[in-house]
């Protein structure tokens, strides 16, 4: 399967504790995005990479938020003393992009959170 | 953070029923997609627009983007259960990267 994949697909964890994720893009796409996406609601968007530069980031990206792309290619969301707020599926896109030509981002299955 | 209009928030149908479900923008957008989210997966892209006034066609699908280029639309006809499941709209605006989604239409067949 070539689509985006994420790990793990479900975390259960306790308030307080730190959490990584970890989003494995399509192989020739050189960005890589995070989106938050709350029950009930449509995905919100988070940060974006393009290669292994974070480029843009939302304000609903606080400071327990680091997202990282190392060599420009799997990416890792990590969040810090988690809060019961921080409950939500953490889904991953990826894009190819050329010039000013973006393709269209296609999603991962997800990484579902729950903080108890 | 924002969020773009869609509605109807949920639609009830019966199997054969064509649907029809529409989405709005207070901000100009350079293209538009449409997706479908199953519980518990990511979303899976039904068709992306890229110009005002496009219309573009998937198997029963069909989808146009509007020449305001604040709004879009997506038709299913002779719906099927498979097509059970919760459709996105998504719009991005020009020099942005990020997509802003829509609240969603929930679409349920009546058996």
């Amino acid at each position: 399967d070539t689509g985006v994949s994420q790990d793990p697909r479900h975390k259960i964890t306790k308030r307080g504790q730190n959490v990584t994720f970890r989003c494995d893009p399509i192989s020739e796409h050189n960005r890589l995005y995070w989106y938050r996406q709350t029950l009930g609601q449509g995905p919100e968007f988070l940060t974006y990479f393009q290669n292994e530069a974070q480029l843009e980031k939302s304000r609903l990206l606080s400071d327990r938020f680091s997202a990282e792309r190392p060599k420009g290619s799997f990416s890792t969301l990590e969040i810090q003393r988690t809060e019961q707020g921080d409950s939500a599926m953490y889904l991953c896109a990826s894009s190819w992009t050329v010039g000013s030509s973006t393709d269209t981002q296609y999603f991962g299955p997800g990484t579902r959170l729950t903080v108890l | 953070g924002q969020q773009l209009n869609q509605s109807p928030q949920s639609m009830f149908i019966q199997e054969g029923e064509d649907v029809s479900m529409n989405c709005t923008s207070s901000s100009i957008f350079n293209t538009w997609l449409w997706y479908k989210q199953d519980p518990g997966e990511g979303p899976v892209l039904l068709i992306a627009l890229y110009k005002a006034g496009e219309l573009t066609s998937n198997g029963r699908l069909t989808a146009q983007f509007g020449i305001t280029r604040k709004d879009s639309f997506l038709n299913i006809s002779a719906s099927i259960p498979s097509d059970v499941g919760i459709y996105f709209c998504a719009g991005r605006g020009f020099g942005n990267e990020k997509l802003t989604f829509g609240t969603g239409t929930r679409l349920t067949i009546i058996p």
